[in-house]
């Protein structure tokens, strides 16, 4: 597609349920990104994808946080036993690597009830 | 370890008013730095980008300028609007790191009134 695809856009979940957020970057891009917004606030770093190497898992927040990225291009996004302060916008973004400016999806918006 | 610092919100301007919203950076490498916008509801768009030190970006009136000996890449906007309302986040791409290379201010919220 044109542009960096997530879904849901929307997903409600009992706590203590798991959920699996999906994105699919833009075609060609290298890096993918994960960030959390949490209602009014800024972007909190999850975990970045580049290429074939390690992904930088250093902002997921707790064991319960995992992603992959298949094939160098789609990924997932999976939160185990949910939690009421997991409630939040995930939003996914792409780029062609270091240097160069990221494109944002739409986000999902989580909410654990 | 790289990080960009925003000036704080909220901000209140009248329509037609001067804006400016300070952002400085540190970084270990030579940064790309990035202004984007995020309207009320929707995601984060790229609204312009520097790649080098004394670069001017710009884009729909607003912009910025590479400053590397100041560390600052300062957004303007000569004459706002109302639909200039929005939260605008700066942030820097650094070539230099193996780990994330992405780094967001904390945002900075506008709003325009007429």
């Amino acid at each position: 597609g044109a542009g960096v695809s997530q879904s849901p856009s929307n997903k409600v979940t009992e706590k203590g349920k798991d959920v699996e957020l999906r994105c699919d970057p833009i075609s060609g891009h290298t890096a993918l990104y994960w960030y959390r917004q949490s209602l009014g606030q800024g972007l909190e770093f999850l975990i970045y994808f580049q290429g074939n190497s390690a992904p930088d898992k250093s902002g997921l927040p707790s064991d319960r946080f995992s992603a992959e990225r298949t094939g160098g291009s789609v990924s997932t996004l999976t939160i185990q036993r949910t939690q009421q302060e997991d409630s939040a916008v995930y939003l996914c973004a792409s780029s062609f690597g270091r240097g160069t400016e990221a494109f944002f999806g739409q986000g999902t918006r989580l909410t654990v009830v | 370890g790289d990080s960009v610092t925003q000036m704080e919100g909220p901000v209140t301007l009248s329509e037609e008013a001067f804006l400016t919203i300070n952002c400085t950076y540190t970084a270990t490498g030579y940064p790309s730095l990035f202004w984007y916008v995020q309207y009320p509801g929707e995601g984060l768009q790229l609204l312009l980008k520097a790649t080098k030190a004394d670069d001017k970006g710009s884009n729909k009136g607003f912009e910025a300028t590479y400053r590397k000996e100041t560390t600052s890449f300062h957004l303007e906007k000569g004459s706002v609007q109302v639909s200039d309302s929005a939260v605008y986040f700066c942030a820097l791409s650094d070539q230099a790191n193996t780990g994330n290379q992405f780094y967001f201010g904390t945002g900075t919220s506008l709003t325009v009134i007429p």
